[in-house]
């Protein structure tokens, strides 16, 4: 079984100032990782993935995130956070067999201020 | 991108009505569909596995009597909340797998449910 364990509920950060939101994940077998954001009354919109390769995955508005398996860890960055960039933010996991049973963290609300 | 598509997005209902919520795959077939539930400021719990011509599989905890899932179309997959209570409002989300051109799982908009 795996689990996952975002570390801060809510992040508030000024706008055009970088951010890093953190994830950490527990799992007996290797994994795929995953970044969703979610804006309010909306379902989940993929920000990016990775499933192999490059640990350096870089996904859509900008964001990035490195995957660190010493460290077990996923965490989010972007270098220069917009008004826009105000939503949700849920890590995921899944197994690596197949159609990604996704077990979510409790989430990050990120809130960006002029 | 792949479009799944839920409907209604908002529903309020009686205490003991039962309602039925649609998601769908628009431009791809899914074998595979995904039923999560979320209550405000939380993350999503899985409820159930929907697959296409056979019974769900539902999570520990979930009421397969009170959450009947539907999967009988490789496009469609329905749930229906039971004699609904207060406690079932919550935000249900569903997703969909396309196995083809690359797996690849998309989200529906969600339903807000709200049991009066």
């Amino acid at each position: 079984a795996q689990s996952v364990t975002q570390l801060d509920s809510q992040v508030p950060v000024f706008e055009e100032a970088p951010v890093e939101l953190r994830c950490n994940y527990s799992s007996s077998v290797s994994v795929y990782l995953f970044w969703y954001v979610q804006y309010p009354n909306q379902g989940l919109q993929l920000l990016l993935k990775y499933l192999s390769g490059s640990t350096l995955v870089k996904g859509i508005n900008g964001f990035e995130a490195e995957f660190n398996k010493s460290q077990t860890s996923f965490h989010l960055r972007k270098p220069s956070v917009h008004i826009s960039d105000t939503a949700e933010y849920f890590c995921a996991v899944s197994d690596r067999g197949g159609a990604q049973k996704l077990v979510f963290g409790q989430g990050t609300r990120l809130t960006i201020n002029p | 991108g792949a479009v799944v598509s839920q409907h209604p997005s908002w529903v309020i209902c009686k205490s003991g009505t039962s309602v039925k919520i649609e998601c769908r795959s628009l431009d791809f077939q899914a074998t595979t569909m995904f039923w999560y539930r979320q209550f405000p400021k939380q993350s999503l719990m899985l409820m159930a596995t929907s697959n296409e011509g056979s019974k769900a599989t539902y999570e520990q905890g979930v009421e397969k009597d009170k959450f009947l899932i539907n999967h009988a179309s490789l496009t469609l997959s329905t749930l229906t909340v039971t004699s609904a209570h207060p406690e079932d409002s919550s935000f249900y989300i569903c997703s969909a797998h396309r196995d083809r051109p690359t797996g690849e799982l998309f989200f529906g908009e969600g339903s807000r449910l709200t049991v009066l």
